[in-house]
């Protein structure tokens, strides 16, 4: 089955760590996203990746980093510059940037700060 | 900016009644419109989209037209299930856009 995953379902992370969210896909997809999602708050934007070994910031990239080094993976840093990591981060993926693509979504990986 | 609004929730109903989420949105041009659900711990999955004004989307019992000249989006259904408990999210991708805009997701609760 085509899809995107997420890896690890629950992450925790003492305050001055680096952390990584792996994000997989096998659609093929040319286009990948970072979201990030807080209660109540609709989806922002991190960082978004249009072709391989480009990637462009999104609304709220400060204290976040990214790398498009294959087409199927897109992995997020969460560095200890980003002053309130703890929160839902969802990854998707499209065909293209083309505002007719769907974006299909992962399950989600929660990031929890101790 | 481009923007998307919804009504504020959570929306609690009994089943078999009628939904309505409304959603507007500001934006130049003529962004796409979409309507995303989310189940409790789990990413967010396509319901339905319009393309271009006038257009109806459709799925599982739900329907939204794109409205040019109100500037909304608005999803309904005739008779909704306790399984339709989720969180909606409408949003809209500029034709120059790079990624989503949303709204902030209305909770819908049924109950039986």
């Amino acid at each position: 089955d085509g899809g995107i995953t997420q890896s690890p379902k629950y992450l925790f992370r003492k305050e001055g760590q680096n952390v990584t969210l792996s994000c997989e896909q096998n659609l093929n997809h040319d286009a990948m996203y970072w979201y990030r999602q807080d209660p109540g708050q609709g989806l922002r934007l991190i960082y978004y990746s249009q072709i391989v070994n480009d990637f462009q910031k999104g609304d709220i990239a400060e204290g976040y980093s990214v790398s498009r080094e294959k087409k199927e993976s897109f992995p997020l840093t969460v560095t200890s510059a980003q002053k309130n990591p703890t929160a839902f981060y969802l990854c998707a993926s499209s065909k293209g940037l083309a505002s007719y693509n769907e974006q299909f979504f992962g399950p989600g990986t929660r990031l929890t700060v101790l | 900016g481009d923007s998307v609004t919804q009504m504020e929730g959570p929306v609690t109903l009994s089943e078999e009644a009628f939904l309505t989420i409304n959603c507007t949105y500001t934006a130049t041009g003529y962004p796409s419109l979409f309507w995303y659900v989310q189940y409790p711990g789990e990413g967010l999955q396509l319901l339905l989209k319009a393309t271009k004004a006038d257009d109806k989307g459709s799925n599982k019992g739900f329907e939204a037209t794109y409205r040019k000249e109100t500037t909304s989006f608005h999803l309904e259904k005739g008779s909704v299930q306790v399984s339709d408990s989720a969180v909606y999210f409408c949003a809209l991708m500029h034709q120059a856009g790079t990624a989503l805009i949303f709204g902030k997701g209305t909770t819908l609760s049924v109950s039986s």
